[in-house]
């Protein structure tokens, strides 16, 4: 079984761009998280969807980030316009039913 | 304070000793607890939930404590492999789902 894949990998940004993240979850997982971990705190929580809809956003650190879940499938976290603090490790997660979470390789972003 | 705290490690033990962990979390209405492994660059991996009656999956056990709020993960007869950045994470409340993570503690196993 395939695992959370996201894509890309690393992306490296000026400050004031765009950038986009997306994650695809297990297939058939209609839970689906975004984290981030910056450089020397703890992973936080961003948000959540229940398929294509929001049901926990309270992470979400101000609106330059919009996440969307169309048709329910993959996800994109867009940054814009990107600054400097926005730097670190954005995860992907999924999960059945609410239980256990599977978390993606990360997004590795970097805004200089 | 931070909700979710846990040793600041480093930690570098000799291989074949027992190592343990500990985690203290703010909120007393957590529900859900787990121990994450995460190795270098990668994505974090559940290794263990963690039960009210403490629960023991080979050379590793977890233990829950609510009354004083901790939780703790030990690890028996540590192997080179168990090297890695071990992450406690709490599932706060009943219907929500976000996890709120330690900053995690490195272990160091050597040979």
């Amino acid at each position: 079984e395939a695992g959370v894949t996201q894509f890309p990998s690393h992306s490296v940004i000026e400050k004031g761009q765009t950038v986009t993240l997306r994650c695809d979850p297990i297939s058939g997982h209609d839970n689906l998280y975004w984290y981030r971990r910056v450089m020397g705190k703890e992973i936080k929580f961003l948000l959540h969807f229940v398929k294509e809809s929001k049901q926990d956003e309270s992470g979400m650190p101000n609106n330059r980030f919009l996440a969307e879940r169309t048709g329910g499938t993959y996800s994109t976290l867009k940054v814009q316009p990107a600054e400097l603090e926005d730097s670190g490790v954005y995860f992907c997660a999924s999960s059945l039913d609410g239980g256990r979470q599977y978390f993606g390789p990360g997004t590795r972003l970097t805004v200089t | 304070r931070k909700e979710v705290e846990q040793d600041p490690g480093p930690f570098n033990v000799p291989e074949g000793a027992t190592v343990a962990f500990n985690c203290t979390y703010s909120n007393s209405a957590s529900q859900s607890f787990f121990w994450y492994r995460q190795d270098c660059r990668k994505e974090p991996k559940l290794l263990m939930s963690v039960y009210s009656s403490g629960n023991e999956d080979g050379r590793f056990t977890a233990q829950l404590n609510r009354a004083s709020q901790y939780i703790s993960l030990l690890i028996r007869d540590s192997k080179l492999s168990d090297s890695a950045t071990y992450l406690c994470a709490v599932n706060e409340s009943m219907g929500a789902q976000k996890l709120v993570f330690g900053q995690g503690t490195r272990l160091t196993i050597n040979p």
